[in-house]
């Protein structure tokens, strides 16, 4: 099986735009949660979706959303761009919400100048 | 609430010597304990996980890892490592319940010097 594809790899944005990544799980995997990983903070859980629903959410602003859709393929979105969101976002799939096992992809790095 | 706790932030070490890399845990509930590796400009993969049983968890690349409930450990190990072992390394705790999020240390950085 493919493992977890994000895209793009690297993105470049300004302050006070908008910016969506995307997350491609295993195939068969229903759970995508994303992090947020930075060398101050470390890493952080953002959400986590199962079945289009959001199930789990970690303590950022409202600026950080995301979806899922039906193919269990999930996107994030950030929207006012900050400096301070300057990071790896990292996505993570797991069959479903009682698996433990978590499979992650490569991540986005995301620059904000 | 979770917590993990990774003591150290940097490892030197020599190639071919031991390695021990430490975790401690809290949390309110039973959790299951991950470790994942992370090499530069990568994602995370899995190297051991403890669910239940056995204390002592071998994993992939000759590491292994040890469950220590009374002091809320779970301390990483391998006996003689690789430069290839370069790499951060993040414990993780997931509590026993569905739905609940991965909680990550701070990572501790190993560098392996020929």
């Amino acid at each position: 099986k493919a493992g977890v594809t994000q895209t793009p790899r690297y993105l470049i944005k300004t302050r006070g735009q908008q910016v969506t990544l995307s997350c491609s799980p295993i195939s068969g995997h229903r759970s995508v949660s994303w992090y947020q990983q930075t060398p101050g903070q470390g890493l952080q859980f953002l959400f986590e979706y199962f079945s289009e629903t959001q199930r789990n959410k970690g303590n950022f602003p409202g600026r950080f959303s995301g979806r899922q859709f039906s193919n269990s393929r999930s996107e994030m979105n950030v929207s006012t761009l900050e400096l301070g969101d300057s990071a790896l976002y990292l996505c993570a799939s797991r069959e479903g919400l009682n698996y433990n096992e978590q499979f992650f992809g490569p991540g986005t790095r995301l620059t904000v100048l | 609430a979770q917590s993990v706790t990774q003591l150290d932030s940097q490892v030197p070490v020599f190639e071919e010597a031991p390695v021990e890399l430490r975790c401690n845990y809290s949390s309110s509930v039973s959790v299951y304990l991950f470790w994942y590796v992370q090499y530069p400009n990568q994602g995370l993969q899995l190297l051991l996980k403890y669910l239940s049983g056995s204390t002592l968890v071998k994993g992939i690349n000759g590491f292994e890892a040890e469950f220590n409930k009374s002091q809320t450990s779970f301390h990483l190990r391998k006996p003689s490592v690789h430069i290839s072992d370069t790499a951060e390394y993040f414990c993780a705790s997931l509590p026993g319940a569905a739905g609940n999020k991965l909680t990550f240390g701070g990572g501790t950085r190993v560098l392996v010097k020929p």
